[in-house]
């Protein structure tokens, strides 16, 4: 039972457009998001979280809103660059198991010139 | 330069043939973790340490062990590795932080297992 979902296995997006990656989630206990940034033969690497306090969190070109009704939460990336071309991850953590974190399957963003 | 190393990155071996992968970081961090990454599946948690000798199972810990004896390492053995065991792993560490802590979870750069 896959409890966080990202449904576009890739993606792919013009340089300087925008990126929008989306992710569902089923379990209502989870309350804190994250997203992950991985590449190839490397770790992932955090980019950046949302509480279920708020609805918004921006970090420069990157956004992360959340829908908490539709159990939704979305990544943008204005204005998408070449070095963004990675597989991006979204995970969450119920309440009270701030270490327990639950990822999606991925989604390959791949930002062509 | 604040890093999680593992060692081997790569590692083909044979069904029942135990292994151990080392898992190492120089941040002083009390969390560390594993996670296994599979095509369709994403990153999988096998096992988790809040601190010294203390650890707990995470979404998959069948046919793991961990050891947590110090501060900096955390080991994951496989006693009798089986081909559904061939995975990317991935050892995390962070700050234990509070109950929604913001310290973000370092990654090492993966150990490719292959069990024939």
């Amino acid at each position: 039972d896959q409890q966080v979902k990202q449904n576009s296995p890739s993606l792919s997006v013009q340089e300087g457009r925008i990126s929008i990656l989306n992710c569902d989630y089923t379990n209502s206990m989870f309350d804190y998001f994250l997203w992950y940034k991985k590449y190839p033969a490397e770790g992932p690497t955090f980019l950046i979280s949302i509480s279920s306090i708020k609805d918004k969190n921006e970090d420069g070109r990157f956004t992360v809103f959340l829908n908490k009704s539709a159990k939704h939460l979305s990544l943008h990336i204005v204005p998408s660059q070449p070095g963004d071309s990675a597989v991006y991850f979204c995970a969450a953590s119920p309440t009270g198991t701030a270490s327990k974190l639950t990822f999606g399957t991925g989604t390959r963003l791949q930002v062509t010139l | 330069e604040a890093q999680v190393t593992q060692n081997p990155r790569y590692l083909i071996t044979v069904t029942g043939k135990k292994l151990t992968v080392t898992c190492s970081q120089n941040m002083n961090h009390e969390y560390m973790s594993w996670y296994r990454q599979d095509p369709g599946l994403g990153l999988r948690q096998i096992y988790y340490s809040m601190n010294v000798e203390v650890t707990d199972k995470g979404d998959v810990p069948e046919g793991y062990k961990v050891s947590r004896k110090e501060k900096r390492n955390f080991p994951l053995i496989l006693e009798s590795p089986s081909p559904n065991q061939t995975s990317l792993y991935f050892c995390a560490s962070r700050t234990s932080g509070g109950l929604h802590s913001t310290d973000t979870q370092y990654f090492g750069p993966g150990t490719r297992l292959t069990v024939l």
